[in-house]
């Protein structure tokens, strides 16, 4: 069955600091690939998406991923993180009509 | 230009009973998805809906039903509520012409079911 893994589940990061989030992803034919975050209090927003083409996307506030076929992972990045980004972060997959979410990793970055 | 939007906000039943949550689309959208967000867990698939049918369903047992309205508005039915069943059950609109944008889901805030 299709299944995506995030390997953090806490980060905690002081400002400026760069961040780099994993995530893998077990479907071998085409993939649809998300990164959505849930800021505290708000609803689940999508910050970026691949779906064929450049592997390396940009999204909303500086955050960019890559996506590596060749290791079937998708990572977050963003070179200096604000207090702002503290929030839980999801990475999905698109297949046969439903995303499917890894478990999340939540982000806390203190001034 | 409203998102999705979902009522009730917050919800609290005893085990047994039986709950309704409502979902209106993000307008355009013909699409709705349901999910359920146990704490500390992402959001688990339970089903899909596109013109007034099931067309997609995740691994839920049949406790768990919907029902997708003309003006594309969406109901989740849970029945026999179980305390395993707290959590926040989300609602995503899409437009299902829009290929593989339809990954690219708009939330609703989520509905909180607490089950004592």
């Amino acid at each position: 069955a299709q299944s995506v893994s995030q390997h953090n589940h806490h980060v905690i990061l002081s400002e400026a600091a760069s961040l780099e989030l994993g995530c893998n992803y077990s479907y071998g034919g085409t993939v649809n690939l998300f990164w959505y975050v849930q800021y505290p209090g708000q609803h689940l927003q999508l910050l970026l998406k691949y779906f064929s083409g450049d592997p390396l996307v940009k999204g909303i506030k500086g955050f960019e991923a890559e996506f590596i076929k060749s290791k079937f992972s998708f990572n977050l990045r963003k070179p200096s993180v604000q207090w702002s980004d503290t929030a839980e972060y999801f990475c999905a997959s698109y297949n046969t009509d439903k995303l499917i979410f890894g478990t999340g990793t939540r982000l806390q970055v203190f001034p | 230009d409203a998102g999705v939007t979902q009522s009730p906000t917050h919800l609290i039943k005893t085990r047994g009973q039986q709950v309704t949550l409502r979902c209106s689309p993000k307008s355009g959208h013909d699409t709705v998805s349901w999910y359920q967000q146990a704490l500390g867990q992402g959001p688990q698939f339970i089903f899909q809906y596109y013109e007034e049918e099931e067309r997609q369903r995740g691994n839920f047992p049949d406790r768990f039903s919907g029902h997708q309205f003309p003006n594309y508005s969406s109901e989740l039915n849970v029945n026999a509520l179980l305390l395993g069943d707290s959590a926040l059950y989300l609602c995503a609109s899409s437009l299902s012409a829009s290929g593989v944008w339809k990954g690219a889901q708009y939330f609703g805030p989520g509905t909180r079911l607490l089950v004592l």
